[in-house]
């Protein structure tokens, strides 16, 4: 069964505050690694795609990045406007064809002025 | 980005009453589409997952006679609860699948901005 875990659940940073968002995951077959950012009272705005171990991709202040074992959410130099729920999901090869993302329960990030 | 639009962004509804959700893909064809459910400080729960032109998949433990899902063309899907109740009220949030398997390939999946469904 697929699996994916993030820690921490919360992180507080001062704006300006490098960190990193981690994402374990253990799959059947990894089809596409996906990250997230979820807003209070919206839908999930997609970030990345990654596809295979080595992979890294960028976006303003935000670069993840992929092992055969987890994900890294990097955040350089955050603002109060990165604020968010983030989520990682990953797609398998599964039994039966299954399309389904599996997501994990996301790390609430609070980036204070 | 690719744009996933639902409507109503918010319904109010009395008890018994059925309650239609409508989730498109604006920009690009979308051969699979999702429902979820979210509760508060919770994260996504997938309900079904539909392809244009064929029945929905159900996860376990969602009754599809309450939740009737019709993906009746590329780039749409729609949501029906059926005699909503209470305990139905939650905030239900659509996802189209965009995705090419040739070349290099790519594979993303778009999210609506959601409904907040609140059954009186």
């Amino acid at each position: 069964e697929d699996q994916v875990t993030q820690s921490p659940e919360a992180l507080r940073l001062q704006e300006g505050e490098s960190s990193s968002l981690n994402c374990s995951y253990t799959v059947s077959g990894l089809r596409g690694l996906f990250w997230y950012r979820q807003d209070p009272g919206k839908g999930p705005e997609f970030l990345f795609t990654l596809y295979s171990a080595g992979e890294e991709k960028e976006k303003e202040r935000l670069k993840a990045t992929l092992t055969k074992k987890e994900s890294f959410l990097h955040i350089t130099a955050p603002k109060p406007e990165d604020s968010a729920t983030y989520l990682c999901a990953v797609r398998g090869t599964t039994q039966g064809g299954s399309e389904k993302l599996v997501f994990g329960k996301g790390t609430k990030l609070t980036v204070n002025p | 980005g690719a744009v996933v639009s639902q409507h109503p962004s918010r319904v109010i509804c009395k008890s018994g009453t059925s309650v239609k959700i409508e989730c498109r893909s604006l920009d690009f064809q979308a051969t699979t589409m999702f429902w979820y459910r979210q509760f508060p400080k919770q994260s996504l729960m997938l309900m079904a997952t539909s392809n244009e032109g064929s029945k929905a998949t159900y996860e376990q433990g969602v009754e599809k006679d309450k939740f009737l899902i019709n993906h009746a063309s590329l780039t749409l899907s729609t949501l029906t609860v059926t005699s909503a109740h209470p305990e139905d009220s939650s905030f239900y949030i659509c996802s189209a699948r965009d995705y090419w398997t040739g070349g290099r390939g790519f594979d993303t999946q778009y999210f609506g901005p959601g409904t907040r469904l609140t059954v009186l």
